[in-house]
């Protein structure tokens, strides 16, 4: 059964440094977003994406992050100074668009000391 | 308007109960309600979900009920099982492509041999 793959599972990184979690979709959708978990908090949504732009974003989703898929394949998510608070499991979803199944990836840990 | 309040926070049964798991939702443009369930370390699967037009959905053991005049929606798992052990998130969308989910708070949930 195809599914969402993310890389890597676990980061950890020092505050102020530049992170690109990867994400890896089910090949035929379209759809796609980042969401994040901080330990034992609900989930969040960050950032939608679509036809190669954002769709919507939160207001989680400041001028710190940004999401691109550089070659057809990968998606990924970049922080690029990160803080104490980015610390959370960050998933990547995908859709067809057909409906409204989201499939999850099963997260990238990020430690932010 | 944007929440989704999701009670009780953990609950424990005894194999063979009915664990029932309350959600509930103010913005009325909320179209799609699904249900995941999240096991330690995984990301979030898609177990079942619901539209407005229907009051109630089953799949395997799985039960959703929906209320909309009460803007209330539950899970049901009938004859549980340890391995249901897990935690459970209800989430909605409303209209339009991307629909980012809005989260619950998430049950854990513990089943007991």
């Amino acid at each position: 059964e195809p599914e969402v793959t993310q890389t890597p599972s676990h980061q950890v990184t020092q505050m102020g440094q530049e992170v690109i979690l990867r994400c890896v979709p089910i090949s035929n959708h379209l759809y796609f977003y980042w969401y994040r978990q901080i330990l034992g908090q609900k989930v969040e949504f960050l950032v939608s994406f679509y036809n190669n732009e954002i769709s919507e974003k939160s207001e989680i989703f400041d001028d710190q992050f940004s999401v691109e898929r550089p070659d057809g394949s990968n998606f990924t998510l970049k922080i690029r100074s990160t803080k104490l608070e980015d610390s959370a499991m960050y998933f990547c979803a995908t859709g067809e668009g057909r409906g409204n199944e989201q499939f999850f990836g099963p997260g990238t840990r990020l430690t932010v000391l | 308007q944007q929440q989704v309040k999701q009670s009780p926070q953990s609950l424990i049964v005894q194999k063979g109960g009915i664990p029932i798991i309350n959600c509930a939702y103010e913005n009325t443009a909320f179209d799609y309600f699904p249900w995941y369930q999240q096991f330690p370390g995984k990301g979030p699967a898609l177990l079942i979900a619901i539209r407005p037009d229907v009051s109630e959905k089953k799949e395997g053991r799985f039960t959703i009920s929906f209320n909309k005049s009460a803007k209330q929606f539950s899970l049901h798992i009938m004859d549980s099982q340890p391995g249901d052990s897990a935690t459970y998130f209800c989430a909605a969308s409303k209209g339009g492509n991307n629909r980012k989910l809005i989260w619950g708070l998430g049950t854990s949930l513990a089943v007991n041999p």
